[in-house]
C-alpha cells in the first residue's frame, strides 16, 4: 500500500533554533517527492521539489535530503522564525499515470516561540 | 505567490442549500484539481480536470460535482449541503512534467 508518514506529528522550538523533520514514503514506482508549507487556514505553498536522482535541494533557510533507497526524507530547517510556524507536508508522486498521482502526508505541525 | 483564486474563503450554510465553490487561475494550466482537507488530516482529491470538457473523479468519494468549460475556471458544487460536507476545499492546478502543483488559499465550509 502507498503511503507516506511523517514524524513528529507536531514541534515546538525556540525562535532561532535548527529542526529536522522526518517522512518515510512506501510510494512505488517513485517520480519526486515535494515538502509543501501549509499555513493555518491556507493552502499549500510549495517548499522544494526533489526527483530521485537528486540528493538535498535547498530553498533558503529550508534543505530537503532525499534518500531514495531507503525512501526517507527529511526538511531541515536553519535558524527558525515565528513566521515557520506552520505544517510542512510531505508529498509523493508516483509515475504509475500522465496525472502522476500524489500521495499526502498528515504534516508536521511546527510552532516556534519567541 | 501563485495566481490561483478561491472565493468564498469562508461559507457558513444551512442543510440542503445548493452551493457552489468558485477556483480560478491565471497561469494557463491545463491540469486543475479539488481537494478535501480535515483538519490535522492529510489533503484527499475528489476531483481534477486534463483540460477543458475533461473531468474525472479522484480517491475520495464525493457528492460534489464540477465542470471545466473555460480552462481557466474549475467551480465545485454540491447540490444539497449537508453537515458531513464540512471541512476545508482546496484548489490546484499545475503545469510542467513533474506536474508542480499551486495551491488556492482554500474555502472553510461549515453546514449547520
Amino acid at each position: 500500500k502507498n503511503q507516506v508518514e511523517q514524524s513528529p506529528q507536531s514541534l515546538i522550538i525556540l525562535e532561532g533554533k535548527n529542526c529536522t523533520l522526518q517522512c518515510n514514503y512506501t510510494v512505488s514506482p517513485f517520480s519526486n517527492l515535494r515538502w509543501y508549507k501549509q499555513d493555518t487556514g491556507r493552502g499549500p505553498v510549495s517548499l522544494t521539489i526533489m526527483t530521485f536522482s537528486e540528493n538535498t535541494k535547498s530553498n533558503g533557510r529550508y534543505t530537503a535530503t532525499l534518500d531514495a533507497d531507503t525512501k526517507q526524507s527529511s526538511l531541515h530547517i536553519t535558524a527558525s522564525q515565528l513566521s515557520d510556524s506552520a505544517s510542512y507536508i510531505c508529498v509523493v508522486s508516483d509515475r504509475g499515470s500522465t496525472l502522476g498521482r500524489l500521495y499526502f502526508g498528515r504534516g508536521t505541525q511546527l510552532t516556534v516561540w519567541p | 505567490e501563485a495566481d490561483i483564486y478561491q472565493t468564498p474563503r469562508y461559507l457558513v450554510i444551512g442543510t440542503g442549500k445548493k452551493i457552489t465553490l468558485e477556483c480560478s487561475q491565471t497561469m494557463g494550466h491545463d491540469k486543475m484539481y479539488w481537494y478535501q482537507q480535515d483538519p490535522g488530516m492529510e489533503l484527499h482529491l475528489i476531483h481534477y480536470s486534463y483540460g477543458v470538457n475533461s473531468t474525472e473523479k479522484g480517491d475520495l468519494s464525493s457528492e460534489s460535482t464540477v465542470s471545466r468549460i473555460r480552462t481557466e475556471h474549475f467551480p465545485l458544487t454540491l447540490e444539497s449541503a449537508r453537515p458531513s460536507h464540512t471541512s476545508q476545499y482546496l484548489c490546484a492546478s499545475s503545469s510542467g512534467q513533474l506536474l508542480e502543483q499551486y495551491f488556492g488559499p482554500g474555502t472553510r465550509l461549515t453546514v449547520t
